[in-house]
């Protein structure tokens, strides 16, 4: 079975400062993908990023990016220039490929607040 | 912009009482999601649906909990009876379901339980 590790269950940051948020995950698949979504308070949970696992090239979405290292199965989310809205709780979440209908497995998370 | 709608958004009910609760997924999309989300943890995946045919209820607790989407549009997920420990939030995504490709799952606002 997959699982997924965050072991920072809070964290917080400085506006327009940069904080690093950790994943790690345990599979022997070869090949899946990895997510990490937000879960602002009282809204509803939106994908950040993905990134595949066969792409070595680390995924980045405007502010955000990751630190994907497959042999360490890493996989962390970096924030920079953080905002106010930008505080959260963080959810990692992993799938294997096809065959396991794509069920997401999700971390514990980690909840980030920015400060002003 | 597209969203998955839930309703109710909160339900407070006694123990052993029958509820249920309502997904209307993104227009087209064919997988439709229901996870559980306890205070403090990541979601966890109940039910799949693809279309109208269950795919997985691998972790879904049958003795009390159904799930259906019988025109494989909109789905209802009910639990009868209700016990103390189902309070939580209940989740429901869905996705397009690209054959052979990982898509976005988009969630809903969820709905928060509240078993007394």
């Amino acid at each position: 079975a997959q699982t997924v590790t965050q072991s920072q269950p809070e964290m917080s940051v400085q506006e327009a400062e940069t904080v690093t948020l950790s994943c790690t995950y345990d599979t022997s698949e070869s090949n899946y993908y990895l997510f990490w979504y937000k879960q602002p308070p009282s809204r509803q949970m939106i994908l950040v990023i993905r990134q595949e696992a066969y792409k070595q090239q680390n995924a980045t979405e405007n502010r955000f990016s990751v630190n994907f290292q497959k042999a360490a199965k890493s996989f962390s989310l970096k924030i920079s220039d953080s905002q106010l809205g930008d505080t959260a709780m963080y959810f990692c979440a992993f799938t294997p490929p096809r065959g396991s209908n794509y069920k997401l497995t999700f971390g514990k998370g980690t909840l980030l607040t920015v400060n002003p | 912009e597209a969203e998955v709608a839930q309703s109710p958004r909160y339900k407070i009910t006694e123990k052993s009482q029958a509820v249920a609760f309502w997904c209307d997924p993104i227009s087209g999309h064919a997988t439709l999601y229901w996870y559980r989300q306890i205070l403090g943890q990541g979601p966890e995946l109940l039910v799949q649906f693809q279309d109208e045919s269950v795919v997985d209820d691998s972790q879904l607790p049958k003795d009390r909990f159904s799930a259906e989407r019988l025109k494989g549009v909109d789905s209802t997920l009910k639990i009868q009876p209700a016990e103390l420990g189902d309070s939580a939030m209940y989740l429901c995504a869905s996705s397009l379901r690209l054959a052979g490709i990982t898509d976005t799952q988009y969630f809903g606002p969820g709905t928060r339980l509240t078993v007394l």
